[in-house]
């Protein structure tokens, strides 16, 4: 399978606690994306890579969320100190330059 | 004011009926329009892609875009129980950046 890849799948983790989220892109894309989706919401755009570079965040993106991708392949999204708010499902995708971004599974976290 | 809107539904038809989606936005520096089809639990599936106005089918799907009345539109044909999901429609200023989605219409489709 060559698609976005996604993990894990599932985290429950206590408030407060540190998560971390890992998303393979599809191998020839250049650019990474992270989105948030609540429950009967569209995805909401948190930040994107061009390569190893974060060109975008939302004001979503508070200081307790941090993204990267050091190598311009994979990348991890980082929540600390997580709260109730925080629960959701964290979508990745992927794109080259010249077309349109193609989505992971997600990740669902519940924090409880 | 959302820079998409969709209506959440939920839309029932029944199978072999003839499906309209819409979404409307207000960006006009919105130049690619995008239609999802995300099932429960899952991630978001592209199902049409289409740059600036005009019409593009594939199969049983048509995606239509009039930028002058900002509106966006999918049309499924002879829609089956297996259509039964929820529809995203996104749109962005290019390729390359950020998509901005609509909340979504939850579609099922009765044998």
């Amino acid at each position: 399978d060559t698609g976005v890849s996604q993990d894990p799948r599932h985290k429950i983790t206590k408030r407060g606690q540190n998560v971390t989220f890992r998303c393979d892109p599809i191998s020839e894309h250049n650019r990474l994306y992270w989105y948030r989706q609540t429950l009967g919401q569209g995805p909401e755009f948190l930040t994107y890579f061009q390569n190893e570079a974060q060109l975008e965040k939302s004001r979503l993106l508070s200081d307790r969320f941090s993204a990267e991708r050091p190598k311009g392949s994979f990348s991890t999204l980082e929540i600390q100190r997580t709260e109730q708010g925080d629960s959701a499902m964290y979508l990745c995708a992927s794109s080259s330059a010249t077309e349109t971004q193609y989505f992971g599974p997600g990740t669902r976290l519940l924090v409880l | 004011q959302k820079e998409v809107e969709q209506d959440p539904g939920p839309l029932s038809v029944p199978e072999g009926a003839i499906v309209s989606l819409n979404c409307t936005y207000s960006n006009s520096a919105f130049q690619y329009f995008m239609w999802y089809r995300q099932y429960s639990r899952k991630g978001p599936e592209l199902l049409m892609y289409t740059y600036s106005s005009g019409n593009k089918e594939d199969g049983r799907f048509t995606a239509q875009v009039d930028k002058s009345s900002k509106y966006i539109s999918l049309f499924i044909r002879d829609s089956q129980p297996s259509d039964s999901a929820t529809y995203l429609c996104a749109s962005g200023g290019n390729a390359g950046n950020m998509l901005t989605f609509g909340g979504g219409t939850r579609l099922m489709v009765k044998p």
